[in-house]
């Protein structure tokens, strides 16, 4: 089956540090890979993603490459706010027909200035 | 603006009671799903329905059910046969096998 990996939290960085949360899938065929992210009491919402190979994606200053050699999909960002300060959720969802996608446990993100 | 709504956003649940949560969308998406988020924790899928008047259980079912009669709703009802009810509860639609959008959340709380 399809699950996702992604690294254990809290990662806590001080303001305009370099940002690197991992994240490895397994999955049959290829999937869509997904970066959610989700602010205190609220839902999830989008952050960015791609749907084949090599494609990257990016929004709000993160950035996350579909590495399909060594089934990943890090994100990444240059310079972290404290708005920032969050958790980031992984996810894949299999084209190949299933309507239920797969996410990783999450990693909270605190930012201090 | 098109999204998902969820009501209430706080709910206080007595020992024995059913309550159910309510989620709306107005992004003509076909499947809609139930999570459940207790704290630190991941996403657990409670039920999800993928076209009107049908619906699959989750890993979580038990305690929990669900309605799919209009593909704008998908209410879901917490039963006294759910022993551990307390946690944050997501409801999230989606087209196709691609992004998914999420409610704003219900948080309930056993008293």
């Amino acid at each position: 089956g399809n699950s996702v990996t992604q690294m254990e939290g809290p990662v806590t960085l001080s303001e305009e540090a370099f940002l690197t949360i991992n994240c490895t899938y397994t999955a049959t065929g290829y999937p869509s890979l997904f970066w959610y992210v989700q602010y205190p009491g609220e839902g999830l919402q989008l952050l960015l993603k791609a749907t084949k190979a090599d494609d990257k994606g990016s929004n709000k200053g993160f950035e996350a490459t579909y590495r399909k050699e060594t089934t990943s999909f890090h994100l990444e960002k240059g310079s972290v706010q404290v708005s920032d300060s969050a958790v980031y959720f992984c996810a894949l969802s299999d084209r190949g027909g299933s309507y239920i996608p797969t996410f990783g446990r999450g990693t909270s993100l605190i930012v201090h200035p | 603006d098109g999204g998902i709504t969820q009501s209430p956003k706080y709910l206080f649940r007595k020992e024995g009671q059913n309550v159910t949560l309510s989620c709306e969308q107005n992004l003509n998406h076909d499947a809609m799903y139930w999570y459940r988020q207790d704290p630190g924790q991941g996403l657990r899928l409670i039920y999800y329905s993928q076209i009107v008047n049908d619906f699959q259980k989750g890993d979580i079912a038990e305690g929990y059910s669900v309605s799919r009669e209009k593909k704008e709703s998908f209410p879901l009802t917490v039963t006294s046969a759910q022993k551990n009810p307390t946690a944050f509860y997501l409801c999230a639609s989606q087209v196709g096998t691609d992004t998914q959008y999420f409610g704003p959340g219900t948080r309930l709380t056993v008293l």
